[in-house]
Parts: structure tokens; sequence; C-alpha cells
């Protein structure tokens, strides 16, 4: 089974609405890490929010929201106010075993592309 | 900008051959993570490295190696390589092994002829 789930390959969002890129995850573990993170066309890999599954409030950051659903191992992007330049492929990310001192890696979803309008 | 950087940022290779990236991590973190990202694989983990000891290992073929030195920075070896190995290498790092969220530089993109 994926670990980490993204269902849509492509978005498109108009400038100034906000947007949801969703995201599921499986794991057994019950402390783990969730991530995202933005790729624009240049190529580089920017780290945008985290949650963690301890966390029991939503974490934002700026226009970033992250809509984490623990029953239904959700944990959807909600970008607000959405702009030219959000345009980008934007992945979902997990941490297992943050408690047993052995999570390493990341693994990473399949992206979503975002195209933000006018 | 991560604060982690990668050189070279192009690479442009001929099969069979052997090439090294490296990677400084940022300023005080003492793990640094290796991830190559392709067309059919997507993001993958390759390997993992904490204050000079390899933490652990992901998909990486046994024709790749990397290290880590007392400086802190680390560098990928490929060897003997294949039109396959054609990608976006990228390095991350984070001032633990676990919990911490992990910081990528700009990525070397490996094109093999």
């Amino acid at each position: 089974a994926q670990k980490i789930t993204q269902t849509q390959p492509g978005m498109f969002v108009q400038e100034k609405e906000a947007v949801t890129l969703d995201c599921t995850y499986d794991t057994s573990d019950q402390s783990y890490g969730l991530f995202w993170y933005k790729q624009p066309s240049s190529g580089e890999m920017i780290f945008l929010i985290y949650q963690g599954s301890y966390d029991e409030q939503n974490a934002t950051e700026g226009r970033y929201s992250l809509n984490f659903q623990k029953a239904r191992k959700s944990a959807n992007l909600v970008i607000s106010a959405s702009q030219l330049g959000d345009s980008a492929m934007y992945f979902c990310a997990m941490r297992e075993g943050l408690n047993t001192g052995t999570a390493s890696k990341l693994t990473f979803g399949t992206g979503t592309r975002l195209q933000v309008t006018l | 900008d991560s604060g982690v950087t990668q050189t070279p940022k192009h690479l442009i290779t001929a099969t069979g051959q052997r090439v090294t990236l490296r990677c400084s991590p940022r300023s005080g973190d003492l793990s640094v993570y290796w991830y190559q990202q392709s067309l059919d694989q997507g993001l993958q983990f390759l390997i993992h490295y904490y204050n000079g000891e390899e933490r652990a290992k992901g998909n990486i073929l046994e024709r790749f190696s990397a290290q880590q030195f007392p400086d802190l920075h680390s560098e990928l070896n490929l060897s003997s390589l294949e039109l396959g190995d054609s990608a976006l290498y990228f390095c991350a790092s984070s001032p633990r092994p676990t919990g911490y969220t992990q910081y990528f530089g700009p990525g070397t993109r490996l094109t093999v002829l």
C-alpha cells in the first residue's frame, strides 16, 4: 500500500482564492510527522509546514495551514489567498517512528501540480 | 535559501563514468540525507548520515556510495553510470536524526548520455 497518497495530479485555482491539496497517509506508528514541500519549476524543494501526530492543533505558517484529521489519516494543505508565485508542485511527506530513534527518511507522495491563474 | 549547499548544480556525463556530488549541511546540522528524484520513481530516499556515521539506507544501488566527513559535509559517489541514473539528486539536513524538519539543498541535476 502507498504510504502517502496524493490523488490530485493537477489543480487550478484563481488568484486570491483558497485551495486545498489532498494528502492521505498510511502508518501503524503512533509517533510520526507530516510535511508539505513546494517544488517550483526551478527545482528546489522548499519546506512549507509540519504537523506532528501528537499536535492537538492544526499547524499554520502564514498563508499555509494543515488540516490534520488523524482518524481519517489525512493531512491536507490549505493555501489561502493564492498568488501567482504559488504555482508549483506540492509534495506531502511523512516521517515515521519519531519516538523510536530510528526515524530517518521522508516518504513522499507523487505530488500535485498547482497552477494559479489570473 | 535553506542554507544547504550542493555542488555542482548540473552534471552531464557518459555511461560507465563515475561522479561525485557534494553537499554542505546547514550550520549546526549533524544529519545529512540523500534523495533521488526521477520521473519514473518519484522522490526516493537513498541514505542518511548522522555525525559521520551511516544511520539508514534506502533504495541505494550498490554502485552508489556516500560518506560524511568530520566537517559534516557529505559526498555521494555514483559509479558505472547508466542512462537510468539521470535524475535530480537532493541533499537535505536536519539538526538531529529524528523528529525535525529536513531542509533541502537546491539539488544536482545529473544527466547521463
